[in-house]
């Protein structure tokens, strides 16, 4: 069982580039979700989704889209990097809270993408 | 939404119990009470989660004040990889999980 799994782990992008972040899950779970992490700070979140085909926008959506075409997947797209994007970016996945009350709890998050922007 | 104070940082000896202390005077009826923990270069990751009563499970423990105004995240006997930075955060309903700076727990052997 992979869990959620972020792809690249490391990217150095120069700016104006434009990437996508991968992030898959093999948990079934409906809810996903897209943080970034600065240094010495907490997460803030980008984007979520719940469920296929949902989307809605978190704390820090500017720069960024997503797409949830599928359960299981849910990328991030940069289109103009920018050095204000440089950042760890993590993706989590879990079950809608009525779930977790019936014993399935909390996120589960990747291991991140570290992205420079030069 | 709804805020948490934690201490910036503590420290602990090894072996010894931890307890993290949590702050939210303005705590709604239907928040519930989540705590992650992120060890270094490592995603977050779930550590407990309760809404009125006292929880416990294989990693810690969380006891909620009477009032709910306050909540505390018992590790009953740290270890060197206790170390971390751990989140508490209020949850009210399916909204997603808001993170704030957390307190950065050092573990001293």
């Amino acid at each position: 069982n992979a869990g959620v799994t972020q792809t690249p782990k490391f990217r150095i992008l120069k700016i104006g580039q434009s990437m996508t972040l991968q992030c898959t899950q093999d948990m079934n779970h409906n809810y996903m979700y897209w943080y970034r992490q600065d240094p010495g700070m907490g997460l803030k979140l980008i984007y979520y989704s719940v469920g296929a085909g949902i989307t809605d926008k978190g704390e820090v959506p500017n720069g960024y889209n997503v797409s949830r075409s599928t359960t299981e997947d849910f990328p991030l797209r940069l289109e103009l990097a920018a050095p204000s994007q440089t950042s760890v970016y993590f993706c989590a996945s879990s079950y809608s809270l009525l779930t977790q009350d019936r014993g399935s709890y909390g996120y589960t998050f990747g291991s991140g993408t570290r992205l420079t922007v030069v | 939404d709804a805020k948490t104070t934690q201490p910036n940082s503590m420290e602990s000896n090894e072996e010894e119990p931890v307890h993290l202390p949590c702050n939210h005077s303005t705590i709604s009826g239907t928040d519930y009470i989540h705590w992650y923990r992120q060890l270094p270069s490592q995603g977050p990751e779930y550590v407990i989660h309760g809404l009125t009563s006292n929880v416990n499970n294989r990693m810690a423990s969380l006891a909620i004040a009477e009032d709910r105004k306050s909540s505390t995240l018992i590790l009953h006997r740290a270890t060197l990889r206790d170390a971390a930075v751990y989140y508490c955060i209020l949850r009210p309903g399916n909204t997603p999980l808001v993170f704030g700076k957390g307190t950065r727990l050092s573990v001293i052997a």
